[in-house]
């Protein structure tokens, strides 16, 4: 299993240019996260989908969009990027949030994808 | 304010070292807590996790969860240079959907 698979690695954009990262995971995940790593602020939730067809918001969601088409697939849109997105994106899924008893709430998340906007 | 406060770092000892690693949390709903270890350039890996009241052993590390001081911590005992990466503390995802959840991260550097 290749597990969540982030891509590109590693983006330069210009501000105002729009790009999408793409996430896609391979254990038939309900639940799949985007998140945003910056130093001194931790991770912080962009979007989450509980299953195909349903997104929803996190807690920092202005300058994103997602959807879910398929269980396998999230992809995180920029629309037109500025500087203030330049940070370290972070695909993560888990099993379904109404729970199984094996489910533990862990998320398994990708490597990565480091955006700097210029 | 998050719900998951965690010490902040950096962090640096000798090899051998205990390291204790803290968090507190406010939400006496949690369950469970979870230990994320994140090395440089890398995503977030489930450590180990343990349930809101005791102890949880495996190998070198212990974490250690008190729900009347809602006191959340991990040990490592005889650090290894290898043990040099950010830990996370965090309840699970399905807690508290919408919220990031997760502590900021302490950063530790074990010298040789």
């Amino acid at each position: 299993n290749a597990g969540v698979t982030q891509t590109p690695k590693f983006q330069v954009l210009k501000t105002g240019q729009s790009m999408t990262l793409q996430c896609a995971q391979d254990m038939n995940h309900e639940y799949m996260s985007w998140y945003r790593q910056d130093p001194g602020m931790g991770l912080r939730l962009i979007h989450y989908s509980v299953g195909a067809g349903i997104t929803d918001q996190g807690e920092v969601p202005n300058g994103y969009n997602v959807s879910r088409s398929t269980t396998e697939d999230f992809p995180l849109r920029l629309l037109s990027a500025a500087p203030s997105q330049t940070s370290v994106y972070f695909c993560a899924s888990s099993y379904s949030p109404r729970g199984r008893i094996a489910n533990t709430g862990e998320l398994f998340f990708g490597e990565g994808s480091r955006l700097t906007v210029l | 304010q998050k719900e998951v406060e965690q010490d902040p770092g950096p962090l640096s000892v000798p090899e051998g070292a205990i390291v204790s690693l803290n968090c507190t949390y406010s939400n006496s709903a949690f369950q469970y807590f979870m230990w994320y270890r994140q090395y440089s350039r890398k995503g977030p890996e489930l450590l180990m996790y343990t349930y809101s009241s005791g102890n949880k052993e495996d190998g070198r590390f212990t974490a250690q969860v008190d729900k009347s001081s809602k006191y959340i911590s991990l040990f490592i005992r005889d650090s290894q240079p290898s043990d040099s990466a950010t830990y996370l503390c965090a309840p699970p995802y399905n807690t508290n959907a919408g919220k990031s959840t997760f502590g900021d991260g302490t950063t530790l550097t074990v010298k040789p």
